[in-house]
């Protein structure tokens, strides 16, 4: 099956700064890749997602880029700003198949 | 349009009861899936059901079990419970219809916590 490893499981940056959460997975096959932000004691929600047929997306201060070939996705953040603090998770999903492969998570800290 | 509602949302059980979860998805979305989420494990797949009918299945033992009912709301049930059973149960709605190409959003309920005691 698929295996989604997702790194740093911790990161700490100044307001203002850029962050960046990598993940690969093992599966070929796989071929829609979401990224979900958790705030404490919330659900996830869906902030933004990337097909296999597209490199990079963005959308504000969000982009992420996949690199198909090396079988790696990230997820970038721009100006990050307090309310970014929580904990992301990147996915995978195979064509057809409704069954999504999460990554540990990344808790992102933003200090004011 | 309401969102994906989850009872009960904290419950307290012992080793080797049982318990049932239920979701109800958000109104038009048929497809119902289950997580479980530990700290440092991310969310693990239990199991998808669309149309009444378990489509995906996870990597859990047996005994972790589902159903859906006619009107799309899913329940899932645990029995004989373990300490390691302690957990988020996330349940997920989404559109996706099963044909081909066809990606559903994943709209997610709050979860039921799980302590196992």
């Amino acid at each position: 099956g698929e295996n989604v490893e997702q790194h740093p499981s911790t990161l700490s940056v100044q307001e203002g700064d850029s962050a960046v959460i990598k993940c690969t997975y093992s599966d070929s096959a796989s071929n829609y890749f979401p990224w979900y932000k958790q705030e404490l004691g919330k659900r996830p929600q869906l902030i933004i997602d990337i097909r296999s047929n597209v490199g990079e997306k963005k959308d504000q201060r969000i982009a992420v880029t996949l690199n198909k070939t090396a079988k790696h996705f990230s997820l970038h953040i721009t100006e990050t700003q307090p309310e970014d603090s929580a904990v992301y998770f990147c996915a995978a999903r195979k064509y057809n198949f409704n069954k999504f492969y999460f990554g540990s998570g990344t808790k992102l800290n933003v200090k004011p | 349009k309401a969102g994906v509602t989850q009872t009960p949302r904290y419950l307290i059980k012992t080793r080797g009861q049982q318990v049932t979860l239920s979701c109800s998805p958000i109104s038009g979305h048929r497809s119902v899936s289950w997580y479980q989420q530990t700290p440092g494990q991310g969310l693990q797949f239990l199991f998808e059901y669309f149309s009444e009918t378990q489509r995906n299945k996870g990597n859990f033992p047996g005994r972790f079990s589902g159903r859906q009912f006619s009107n799309s709301r899913s329940e899932m049930n645990v029995s004989t419970l373990e300490l390691g059973d302690s957990a988020l149960y996330l349940c997920a709605s989404s559109l996706a219809t099963g044909l081909a190409g066809v990606v559903g959003e994943l709209f997610f309920g709050e979860g039921s916590r799980l302590t196992v005691l």
